[in-house]
């Protein structure tokens, strides 16, 4: 069974870069695409982007000038990096592999989300 | 970006009820919407995708149903182990989600 983790600092300062990794197990990194998902306390859940296994990435418009995904196959994980936060960016912060093959459809596993926090 | 809105926002039953959460598109989706679980703490759980496909090992009391902008996630017969909140989620343009439905016991 496929298992997501995601680790990283639980506290970010305003301006600062928040950085989050998930780790794959169970399964591999390679042939999927693998996406990032926040929910801000009391709000919905936000779409922040994807990255396929070659590289290739996607990021909603409203973050992308912020976002950067990337991809390590050899240590079967991936990364989020999201510069000059406020405390609008706080959220739990999801990974999950998403079902596509040109593009993305549904997301198939999810991890158990980190909380992260924005606040000097 | 296409706005999904569930209702209801909270829904009280009790084990054995047939519930019915619905979720509505601001324009049409054909059939790419997807449907989650999620539990407190918990990875949320893929229950549908293509608005009534069962995913694999998800018991058989869930269903889907809906094409266009209206859709509805079923459960046949609550369980103890559904009380959850729900999610919906569209990939026609861009994806978005729900804003979710809390199912809680009566």
């Amino acid at each position: 069974q496929v298992q997501l983790q995601e680790s990283g600092p639980g506290l970010v300062k305003p301006s600062e870069t928040l950085s989050l990794t998930c780790t794959v197990s169970g399964g591999t990194i390679s042939s999927y695409y693998w996406s990032w998902i926040r929910q801000p306390p009391g709000k919905g859940l936000e779409w922040i982007g994807y990255i396929y296994y070659r590289g290739s990435t996607n990021y909603n418009p409203s973050l992308k000038s912020r976002v950067t995904i990337s991809v390590d196959t050899s240590k079967n994980q991936f990364s989020l990096k999201l510069t000059s936060v406020t405390a609008a960016d706080t959220a739990v912060y999801y990974c999950a592999r998403a079902y596509g093959d040109y593009t993305i459809y549904h997301f198939e596993y999810w991890g158990q989300g980190t909380l992260v926090t924005v606040s000097s | 970006d296409i706005q999904m809105t569930q209702s209801p926002s909270t829904l009280s039953a009790s084990v054995g009820d047939r519930v019915t959460i619905t979720c509505r598109a601001s324009q049409s989706i054909s059939s790419w919407l997807a449907w989650y679980q999620h539990k407190p703490g918990r990875a949320p759980k893929l229950l549908i995708y293509k608005a009534s496909s069962l995913e694999s090992g998800v018991p058989s009391r869930f269903s889907g149903s809906g094409s266009g902008t209206e859709f509805t996630l079923t459960i046949s017969s609550l369980q103890p182990d559904d009380f959850a909140t729900y999610y919906c989620q569209q990939y026609y343009s861009s994806w978005t989600f729900g804003q979710g439905t809390k199912v809680e016991i009566k």
